[in-house]
């Protein structure tokens, strides 16, 4: 079957780091993504991976290992606006041979001052 | 310039009526999606269009169908509206369903069944 799991709330203080666990269990892997998503908009893309290894953007990191089927994203210098909630998605290929972003129910971030 | 664009933004109906949700993208991609959040925050597949084709149909009720009249343009139709089709339905947009380039989603509808 496919399972995602993540923690669901998590808390930080500003100008910190934090690190947001994903595992997964999926049939046909074909790529992790996370998304942002702040309350009452849409998600928006922050980081891929597909390959095993650290992928940097910025403030922002994200780490894959297949073997483990875990993931997670590292984020620096936490800012205020860094507040969300962090989906993780594993893109899937189906049977049929169609490709499917699978996502994790997502960790709402708090940064505190 | 917006990228995705979906109407209406709010949508507020009684049980058993029909409602469309509109969606539009001006980034010339070839694939586009309609997601369901529920309440929970699950964000889980519904339909996937390449090109005006049809090709992912998860389980979802036959009330609920889906049209693309171009490739810019994915609606979707749900009638006989029940109390748990409330829920917030995202539109999103790549380049190739199964290339490596990232789902752009619309600002969502939020759907509230009375």
């Amino acid at each position: 079957g496919q399972n995602i799991d993540q923690p669901t709330e998590m808390t930080a203080t500003e100008g910190a780091i934090v690190q947001i666990n994903c595992t997964y269990q999926t049939s046909g892997f074909n790529g992790l993504f996370w998304y942002q998503q702040h309350a009452g908009e849409a998600p928006t893309f922050l980081s891929y991976n597909v390959l095993d290894g650290l992928e940097e953007k910025g403030r922002f990191s994200s780490f894959l290992s297949r073997s483990k089927g875990y993931s997670y994203l590292l984020l620096k210098e936490l800012q205020m606006k860094d507040s969300a909630s962090y989906l993780c998605a594993v893109r899937d290929i189906g049977e049929d041979s169609s490709y499917k972003l699978i996502f994790g129910s997502g960790t709402r971030l708090l940064v505190r001052p | 310039d917006t990228a995705v664009s979906q109407t209406p933004k709010y949508l507020v109906t009684q049980m058993g009526n029909d409602k469309s949700i509109k969606c539009e993208q001006n980034l010339g991609h070839d694939t586009m999606y309609w997601y369901k959040q529920d309440s929970k925050k699950f964000l889980k597949i519904m339909f996937s269009y390449n090109n005006k084709e049809l090709i992912i149909n998860e389980t979802v009720p036959n009330r609920f169908s889906p049209k693309s009249p171009d490739k810019a343009h994915l609606n979707l139709h749900i009638n006989s509206l029940e109390l748990g089709d409330s829920a917030v339905y995202f539109c999103a947009s790549s380049q190739g369903g199964g290339a490596l380039n990232e789902q752009f989603f619309g600002p969502g509808t939020r759907l509230t069944v009375l």
